[in-house]
């Protein structure tokens, strides 16, 4: 799986803010996608994998959506705090479950 | 759970000197590690998967005499970068998958990564 966008590259929101990215892949050879959360000098972190069409996930303020006939994801996090400062990633599979990354959305949370 | 250690967490080296990175999964056995490197304002770029016991499977544009894999127990993988070149200063990143109970969604979990600056 090639060509995986991430939009935006960099938000800057204020607390309680809520936002949401956008990560975009080819639906063809789908097999699951992968949100991680990266925050600086720590390992990413796994947030969900998703792998049926219309799948959302949730983990707290964080959820995510999946469109495989599309070829997107939506995460959403609701009432920014600054601890969700971080990068973050998606990465779809295909079959051979190698991720394949996008260059990640930097979301930095203004007290 | 699923913690993963990589060490060291930077390093600095001379060219043409070889430089070793392990990669450690702490509390589950890994079946397979990766390998990935990032250069600035890049995404993550898997380099080789390996599986215990056997030899690593490089990307395309990988050269494997270069860095050189070792997955010689399920805990444990090493990347050697041999003979270090300025080019090869980059950000390099371990991931494991294994075999935690109820674990079926091949997800990977990634150690804190490697800052290799090759002077």
């Amino acid at each position: 799986i090639l060509n995986v966008e991430q939009s935006p590259q960099s938000l800057h929101v204020q607390e309680g803010d809520s936002t949401n990215f956008t990560c975009s892949f080819p639906s063809s050879n789908f097999y699951a996608l992968h949100w991680y959360r990266w925050e600086t000098a720590k390992s990413p972190e796994a947030l969900f994998v998703m792998t049926l069409n219309g799948d959302e996930k949730k983990k707290g303020r964080i959820s995510a959506t999946l469109n495989t006939k599309e070829g997107y994801s939506y995460l959403y996090i609701k009432g920014s705090q600054p601890e969700d400062s971080a990068t973050y990633l998606c990465a779809p599979t295909g079959a051979n479950s190698k991720l394949t990354f996008g260059k990640g959305i930097t979301l930095s949370v203004r007290p | 759970g699923a913690v993963v250690s990589q060490h060291p967490s930077w390093v600095i080296c001379k060219s043409g000197t070889s430089v070793k990175i392990e990669c450690r999964s702490l509390d589950f056995q890994a079946t397979t590690m990766f390998w990935y490197r990032q250069f600035p304002k890049q995404s993550l770029m898997l380099m080789a998967t390996s599986n215990e016991g056997s030899k690593a499977t490089y990307e395309q544009g990988v050269e494997k005499d270069k860095f050189l894999i070792n997955h010689a127990s399920l805990t444990l993988s090493t990347l050697t970068v041999t003979s270090a070149h300025p080019e090869d200063s980059s950000f390099y990143i371990c991931s494991a998958r294994g075999t935690l109970a109820g674990e079926k969604t091949g997800t990977q979990y990634f150690g804190p990564g490697t800052r290799l600056t090759v002077l």
